[in-house]
């Protein structure tokens, strides 16, 4: 059984950095691509990121609201996905969910999800 | 980016009845959609990949349908257990991008 544990959240002031980590198991996760979604409070679903497999050379895609803010790395000999977030605004406040993909013969779904860790941007 | 649109954003249904989710694509997507399950505190569940292949160990009960620009998620015989938010999202473009919910009540 696939288990995904994310930690790292918290408070942390406006401008400031934080780092996630998604701690995998029950999988060969360096075969894998993860994702990274949020959800603020009380809103919807917001994709925000996703790591690609060795084989395809650690790649990474990240949508435009934390282009060049948030930074998406792995170590596999870890099992671990990892979110680096800086410059931090209030708007980042929400919950992070990693989640694993499912590899079919011409796509990757959403398969597994963490149980999401809490970050809260605030002075 | 490609915008997703479903609706309603909320209903109210009996035990039993059948209901109907739809989300639209504000450009064609093909078959790139898939659909998720959130219960209230809950992380998402995944329900639906490539618009109507059902992952595995979800109930029959849940369906999925459509492509290029409509879809739709069918839930045939509604059961308490089953009152939750759930979302559409395509996979198409980058960035992917999520519907903004429908929230599924007993009436």
């Amino acid at each position: 059984e696939v288990h995904l544990v994310e930690s790292g959240g918290g408070l942390v002031q406006p401008g400031g950095s934080l780092r996630l980590s998604c701690a995998a198991s029950g999988l060969a996760f360096s075969d894998h691509y993860m994702d990274w979604v949020r959800q603020a409070p009380g809103k919807g679903l917001e994709w925000i990121g996703r790591s690609r497999n060795k084989a395809n050379s650690y790649t990474t895609e990240y949508a435009a609201s934390v282009k060049g803010r948030f930074a998406i790395s792995r170590d596999d000999s870890k099992t671990s996905l990892y979110l680096q977030m800086n410059s931090l605004k209030t708007e980042d406040t929400a919950v992070y969910y990693c989640v694993r993909l499912y590899r079919t013969s011409d796509d990757y779904w959403p398969d597994d999800w963490g149980q999401g860790t809490l970050v809260t941007v605030s002075s | 980016d490609i915008q997703m649109t479903q609706s309603p954003s909320s209903l109210s249904a009996s035990v039993g009845d059948r209901v109907t989710i739809t989300c639209r694509a504000s450009q064609g997507i093909s078959s790139s959609l898939a659909w998720f399950q959130q219960k209230p505190g809950k992380a998402p569940k995944s329900l639906i990949y490539a618009a109507s292949s059902l992952r595995g160990g979800v109930p029959s009960k849940f369906s999925g349908s459509g492509s290029g620009t409509e879809f739709t998620l069918t839930i045939s015989s509604l059961q308490p257990e089953d009152v939750a938010t759930y979302y559409c999202q395509q996979h198409k473009t980058y960035p992917l991008t999520f519907g903004g919910g429908t929230k599924v009540e007993i009436k």
